[in-house]
């Protein structure tokens, strides 16, 4: 089972910055926390990872608290585009598979 | 190299009949990963590959299921006498090992068993 907790959908105006958070309440020191996202009809896509310090990419932003326990993952700039369900998972170093939750589905309106 | 690639995209059966679906991973990954998703749900662990060794098998692939890695390259998953409750997207992912959960995923199989 999923050990992350997510909303199960959330609504975000286009152009305005999306905030997706997860709880990972059962983390472990070894495990870093994963986003993908999925788009209707398609396999999910690897957006961004970490372990304790926040990072950026071309794609998006996560915020990990300093406990570990939440994480956000920010779109800076939602698109039409961007609407799909996003999933964030907690995967240890060296693991033999991800473990998906339900996600989020966000919805970027118009 | 264009990514994970899977054939068909849409498979309709009668039930009964068996299906092979075809995953060509990333051409320098090792590791090859069987998920299954059904409506509303996120995918679901079923088998992966290190090479052509199958190394881990999900107790939801059921003695119907059998995946095989030939020669270290492309899958095949095989779903024999397909029942209705197998309707779902089958999807197909590779990495590389030592690259932790950076998966690249194929767009996925759809069965529909009638």
């Amino acid at each position: 089972d999923a050990k992350t907790t997510q909303p199960p959908s959330m609504d975000c105006a286009e152009g305005r910055a999306a905030n997706l958070p997860c709880n990972h309440s059962t983390i472990s020191g070894n495990e870093y926390v994963y986003w993908y996202r999925q788009i209707h009809s398609q396999g999910p896509q690897y957006i961004i990872h970490g372990l304790k310090n926040n990072e950026t990419n071309e794609m998006a932003s996560l915020i990990i608290t300093e406990d570990r326990k939440s994480s956000t993952l920010i779109l800076p700039h939602a698109t039409l585009r961007d609407t799909a369900v996003y999933y964030c998972i907690d995967v240890a170093g060296g693991a033999d598979g991800l473990t998906f939750g339900k996600g989020t589905h966000l919805i970027i309106q118009p | 190299d264009t990514g994970v690639s899977q054939n068909p995209r849409h498979k309709i059966t009668k039930r009964g009949q068996n299906v092979t679906f075809r995953c060509d991973p990333i051409s320098e990954h090792n590791r090859l990963y069987w998920y299954r998703q059904t409506l509303g749900q996120g995918p679901e662990f079923l088998t992966y590959f290190q090479n052509e060794a199958q190394l881990e098998k999900s107790r939801l692939l059921s003695d119907r299921f059998s995946a095989e890695r030939p020669k270290g390259s492309f899958s095949t998953l095989e779903i024999q006498r397909t029942e209705q409750g197998d309707s779902a997207m089958y999807l197909c992912a590779s990495s590389q090992r030592g690259t932790g959960g950076g998966y690249t995923f194929g767009s996925g199989t759809r069965l529909t068993v009638v």
